[in-house]
């Protein structure tokens, strides 16, 4: 069965502290990664998506990169309004369902 | 452009009581997901319909979920006899099929069952 594992659960940083989230799957052929942001009580906010091993997306303090087995969402000298839990995604070839993993959630320190 | 809606964003209700949420997607997408999403966990996926036909659905949805998307447009989830387990946020995405398969979510409804 398609498998999402994120680590660490749980992040504190202070401001300025570059750090990278991490993602494992297991996917019987992948169609798609996908990274999302979720504030407190509100829906998931897309942020990139990943087709292909060696793929890689930015987007202002983020970074996002694919290999075969995982992917990592790196964070470059964040800030406190980056606090958020970090959700990723999968879908595979063969259905039409997405299994997200269990997020991790990052506190960025002043 | 407007992004996914959903109402309402919050409902507090009775064991026992029937409840039902409406969820609006981006108006060019054919695909909208349902999910449950509970406290520390992800979205957990409930159903999925293309256009108006319901393609699959989690064996974890019981008898007591019900789905629709009449006309292919809004989509609507019921669930009849709430139970305290039921409390959660339910949460709303859609996608175009075909283009990057990228989901949008809406805001969510939470969802008290007391």
């Amino acid at each position: 069965e398609d498998q999402v594992t994120q680590s660490p659960e749980a992040l504190r940083l202070q401001e300025g502290e570059s750090s990278s989230l991490n993602c494992s799957y297991t996917v019987s052929g992948l169609r798609g990664l996908f990274w999302y942001r979720q504030d407190p009580g509100k829906g998931p906010e897309f942020l990139f998506t990943l087709y292909s091993a060696g793929e890689e997306k930015e987007k202002e303090r983020l970074k996002a990169t694919l290999t075969k087995k995982e992917s990592f969402l790196h964070i470059t000298a964040p800030k406190p309004e980056d606090s958020a839990t970090y959700l990723c995604a999968v879908r595979s070839n063969t259905g039409n369902q997405f299994y997200f993993g269990t997020g991790t959630s990052l506190t960025v320190i002043p | 452009d407007t992004g996914v809606s959903q109402n309402p964003r919050h409902k507090i209700t009775k064991r026992g009581q029937n409840v039902t949420f409406r969820c609006d997607p981006i108006s060019e997408h054919n695909r909208l997901y349902w999910y449950r999403q509970t406290l520390g966990q992800g979205p957990e996926f409930l159903t999925y319909f293309q256009n108006e036909a319901q393609l699959e659905k989690s064996r974890l949805l019981s008898d007591r979920f019900s789905a629709e998307r009449p006309k292919g447009s809004f989509s609507t989830l019921e669930i009849q006899r709430t139970e305290q387990g039921d409390s959660a946020m339910y949460l709303c995405a859609s996608t175009q099929s075909g283009i990057a398969d990228t989901q949008y979510f809406g805001p969510g409804t939470r969802l008290t069952v007391l």
